[in-house]
C-alpha cells in the first residue's frame, strides 16, 4: 500500500510569513500533484510535477518534487489570509494510472 | 455541466437505512472517481470507473458500499444498512484522460453524509 505523509498536520502563522509543507513517502510516484481544499467545498488543483528534482513556481507557492520521486514540499513566501485552507498532496503510481493516492493533509491558518 | 455536480451536498440518515449520493461529472470526461474524506483529513479511495472499462472497487469498504454509472454519465454510489462510521463527506471526482494521464481531478463539493 502507498503511503503519502504530510507534515506538520497543522500550521498556524502570522501573514507575511514564509512556511513549508512536506510530503514524504517510501513509495515512488510518477507523478505528484498538490491540491488546495476550503471548507465545504472539494480539492481544487493547483499543481502537477512529473519529473524527479523538477521545480514550480505559481506566484508566491513554490513545489518541487524529489530527486528520486518519493517526496515532495509547497513553499509559501509571504503567507497571505487567503492561502489558509487544507493542502494535500497526491501521487500517481504510473502514466495513464487513474487512481491517485492522497497524503493525509495539511491544515494552513493565516492569521491576518 | 461546467463542474461536477454532487446531490444531495447534506444528508442525514438513520443508522441501518440506505442512502443513494449522486454525481454527474463534466461532459466528456472518461474517468469518474469516488471517495471518501472523514473529518477533513486525507481522502481516502473507494471506487474508479474508466469508459466501459470494469471499475476499480478495490477501496469499497465493505459489500454494504456500491456503485454503479450509467451511460458513462451520471454515477450513483449506495450505501446500504449505513452505520454511525459510514459518517463523511463523499467526494466525487470526474477527469479528462489525456495521452499524458496528468489531468488533474475536478471534484464536485460532496455529500456530507451523517448517520444518527
Amino acid at each position: 500500500t502507498q503511503l503519502l505523509e504530510q507534515s506538520p498536520q497543522f500550521l498556524s502563522i502570522q501573514e507575511g510569513e514564509n512556511l513549508t509543507v512536506y510530503c514524504n513517502s517510501s513509495s515512488v510516484f510518477s507523478s505528484l500533484q498538490w491540491y488546495r481544499q476550503e471548507p465545504g467545498e472539494g480539492p481544487v488543483l493547483l499543481v502537477t510535477v512529473v519529473t524527479g528534482g523538477e521545480v514550480k513556481k505559481l506566484k508566491r507557492l513554490t513545489f518541487q518534487f524529489g530527486d528520486a520521486r518519493k517526496d515532495s514540499s509547497l513553499h509559501i513566501t509571504a503567507a497571505q489570509p487567503g492561502d489558509t485552507g487544507l493542502y494535500l498532496c497526491a501521487g500517481g503510481s504510473n502514466f495513464g494510472n487513474e487512481k491517485l493516492t492522497f497524503g493525509t493533509g495539511t491544515r494552513l491558518t493565516i492569521i491576518p | 455541466g461546467a463542474g461536477v455536480s454532487q446531490s444531495p451536498s447534506n444528508k442525514v440518515t438513520e443508522k441501518g437505512k440506505d442512502v443513494e449520493l449522486r454525481c454527474d461529472p463534466i461532459s466528456g470526461h472518461t474517468a469518474l472517481y469516488w471517495y471518501r474524506q472523514s473529518l477533513g483529513q486525507g481522502l481516502e479511495f473507494l471506487i474508479y470507473f474508466q469508459g466501459n472499462s470494469a471499475p476499480d472497487k478495490s477501496g469499497l469498504p465493505s459489500d454494504r458500499f456500491s456503485a454503479e454509472r450509467t451511460g458513462g454519465s451520471v454515477s450513483t454510489l449506495t450505501i446500504q444498512r449505513t452505520q454511525q462510521e459510514d459518517s463523511a463527506v463523499y467526494l466525487c471526482a470526474s477527469r479528462r484522460r489525456s495521452p499524458g494521464g496528468l489531468d488533474g481531478y475536478t471534484f464536485g463539493s460532496g455529500t456530507r453524509l451523517t448517520v444518527v
